[in-house]
């Protein structure tokens, strides 16, 4: 099935120590995001990229980074500069108007949720 | 992408109507109306959008004023399984994908 994949959904880290959120679609879209969620607080803009080799800071990319050299995959890597990682990352893509079952919307994954012990 | 403010939290009666309500005064002519929800430690789901006329798919009703200066997401026969986070978000269909940015949202509660 089509769809979203995060990965792990639960990750323990020790602080200091960087570490790697993956998200894969099969979807065929082009543009790919982060968001951040705090125990009872919306959703904030990590980074996104509109396509591959391509990709753009959010409200809140400070101690995040990202790669896109695939159209599939947009790992988020949370480095030890980010001063409080511990929350819930959401992965979403999205299609482009005009690409096949393109409605605008927004597709999430599940969700990685890190700890940083 | 326009802001929009909802109301932080509401509650519903068990198989009443929910009215969820979404103002977005500064929305541009090409900008369209998303609504999503969030069920508890899950990603958000899409529920509807529109542009201006009012929309219905089989989960919900979605009615924009004629000024599209806000508008209202109406679950017709609310079940407790409609309890979650209700996120109203504004954006444009182009080729330019841009920002997608998400607000704190309406928690419903649908009581028994």
């Amino acid at each position: 099935d089509g769809g979203i994949t995060q990965s792990p959904k639960y990750l323990f880290r020790k602080e200091g120590q960087n570490v790697t959120l993956s998200c894969e679609q099969n979807l065929n879209h082009d543009a790919m995001y982060w968001y951040r969620q705090d125990p009872g607080q919306g959703l904030r803009l990590i980074y996104y990229s509109q396509i591959v080799n391509d990709f753009q800071k959010g409200d809140i990319a400070e101690g995040y980074s990202v790669s896109r050299e695939k159209k599939e995959s947009f790992p988020l890597t949370v480095t030890s500069a980010q001063k409080n990682p511990t929350a819930f990352y959401l992965c979403a893509s999205r299609a482009y108007r005009g690409q096949g079952l393109d409605t605008g919307e927004l597709f999430f994954g599940e969700g990685s949720r890190l700890t940083v012990l | 992408d326009a802001k929009t403010t909802q109301p932080t939290s509401m509650d519903c009666a068990e198989g009443r109507a929910a009215n969820l309500p979404c103002n977005h005064s500064t929305i541009s002519g090409n900008e369209y109306v998303y609504w999503y929800r969030q069920i508890h430690s899950q990603g958000p789901q899409y529920i509807i959008h529109g542009l201006k006329n009012n929309e219905t798919n089989e989960m919900a009703s979605l009615i924009i004023t004629e000024d599209r200066k806000s508008s209202t997401l109406i679950l017709p026969h609310a079940t407790l399984r409609d309890t979650a986070v209700y996120y109203c978000i504004v954006r444009a269909h182009n080729t330019n994908a841009g920002k997608s940015t998400f607000g704190d949202g309406t928690t419903l509660t649908v009581k028994p």
